[in-house]
């Protein structure tokens, strides 16, 4: 079966850093995404990774080890506006590259 | 660039009626089109996915006769939820992919609430 887990809430200061971690077992894995998603609106992309290492882009980096099926998020110098939630997905094999869903980490950043 | 737009973004409508929902890439396109549902504080359910001129493959557990879903150009796909009961109220989001790109990245359009009365 296919399996993603990510903790369902995290809690942080505004200002501090914060790692979401994500672990995944899955028949096949061509990818891992990080989407940012707010209340009502749809995900936004964050990052892709498709080797091994870490991705730095702004604030935000993401982190892959294949062999150990895990990946995580780092969110640095947190803002208000970081407060959303954060899904992490993995695109399987097959024709149609499907990603399949973590349930997503809900983040609030506190003043 | 990668544009993806959903019309309607909201919707209200009364049981028993259909309701479709339109998916556009506007800047590219999309050979592969997903439809996703998602209730409130829940993830992403992928429903179907559509590529431009075949039958969708829908995912276990969704009625395709009650999901109709069309994609008959590259950069067009539509969702038709077909006497729409108030169980189907949800947050509806496509995402369309070109068949090119190493990142297999998939963009987003904004969403559909849909509301059934």
């Amino acid at each position: 079966g296919q399996n993603i887990d990510q903790p369902t809430e995290m809690t942080a200061t505004e200002g501090a850093i914060v790692q979401i971690n994500c672990t995944y077992q899955t028949s096949g894995f061509n990818g891992l995404f990080w989407y940012q998603q707010h209340a009502g609106e749809a995900p936004t992309f964050l990052s892709y990774n498709v080797l091994d290492g870490l991705e730095e882009k702004g604030r935000f980096s993401s982190f892959l080890s294949r062999s150990k099926g895990y990946s995580y998020l780092l969110l640095k110098e947190l803002q208000m506006k970081d407060s959303a939630s954060y899904l992490c997905a993995v695109i399987i094999a097959g024709n149609n590259r499907k990603l399949i869903w973590g349930l997503g980490t809900s983040l609030a950043v506190n003043p | 660039g990668a544009v993806v737009s959903q019309h309607p973004s909201r919707v209200i409508c009364k049981s028993g009626t259909s309701v479709k929902i339109e998916c556009r890439s506007l800047d590219f396109q999309a050979t592969t089109m997903f439809w996703y549902r998602q209730f409130p504080k829940q993830s992403l359910m992928l429903m179907a996915t559509s590529n431009e001129g075949s039958k969708a493959t829908y995912e276990q557990g969704v009625e395709k006769d009650k999901f109709l879903i069309n994609h008959a150009s590259l950069t067009l796909s539509t969702l038709t939820v077909t006497s729409a009961h108030p169980e189907d109220s949800s947050f509806y989001i496509c995402s369309a992919r070109t068949s090119g790109g190493a990142r297999n990245e998939q963009f987003f359009g904004p969403g559909t609430r849909l509301t059934v009365l």
